[in-house]
């Protein structure tokens, strides 16, 4: 079992502000870090996959970077907007497996 | 279009009544998996599939089965299910990216109530 975490649980934003969480994960046997974006009644998107330490992503006002000699990714949300509202969810595959953290809800206040 | 899909989308079932419920994809990858989401816990792989007649184990496959007879399909079969399966399931599939890594596309999730 990889041990995948996520901090914070939940995270509450005024719009406009900018916001980050991490994900954490052993940096042994490391394959690449899934960033998924999941709202509410839907199903997870695909956000980043991200393979190479120091990778850095970016998607319109969402940014990723990774670390895999330390075993973290922060994910990066620029001037949150009301529809940033979402789960989002990093995932490491390990042998064929997939292993996701717990989330990080975010709720963004108009 | 692109799409995994998956049906019932709910379903509310009795203790022992077995059920099923179908995954498919039609985009051709090889990889299909099987979650269940529970509150504060995440996704957990139940099930996946590397490709037609080859399954194994996830994270908590047990009181679950599954079959990869076509490429498209990935049926999640429950033999007897009991109220501790009560959970909302994910069917993904996933392609094989070039820079290593795999990208899963999920279905629209089936949410199950076992009484």
């Amino acid at each position: 079992i990889l041990n995948v975490e996520q901090s914070p649980q939940s995270l509450h934003v005024q719009e406009g502000d900018s916001t980050n969480f991490t994900c954490s994960f052993p940096s042994s046997n490391f394959y690449a870090l899934h960033w998924y974006r999941w709202e509410t009644a839907k199903s997870p998107e695909a956000l980043f996959v991200m393979t190479l330490n120091g990778d850095e992503k970016k998607k319109g006002r969402i940014s990723a970077t990774l670390n895999t000699k330390e075993g973290y990714s922060y994910l990066y949300i620029k001037g949150s907007q009301p529809e940033d509202s979402a789960t989002y969810l990093c995932a490491a595959p390990f042998f064929n497996k997939f292993y996701f953290g717990s989330g990080t809800k975010l709720n963004v206040k108009p | 279009e692109a799409q995994v899909t998956q049906n019932p989308r709910y379903l509310i079932t009795v203790t022992g009544k077995k059920l099923t419920v179908t995954c498919s994809q039609n985009m051709n990858h090889e990889y299909m998996s099987w979650y269940r989401q529970d509150p504060g816990l995440g996704l957990r792989q139940i099930y996946y599939s590397m490709n037609v007649e080859v399954t194994d184990k996830g994270d908590v496959p047990e009181g679950y089965k599954v079959s990869r007879k076509e490429k498209r399909n990935f049926p999640l079969i429950l033999e007897s299910p009991s109220p501790n399966q009560t959970s909302l399931y994910f069917c993904a599939s996933s392609r094989t990216l070039g820079t290593g890594g795999m990208e899963q596309f999920f279905g629209p999730g089936t949410r199950l109530t076992v009484l």
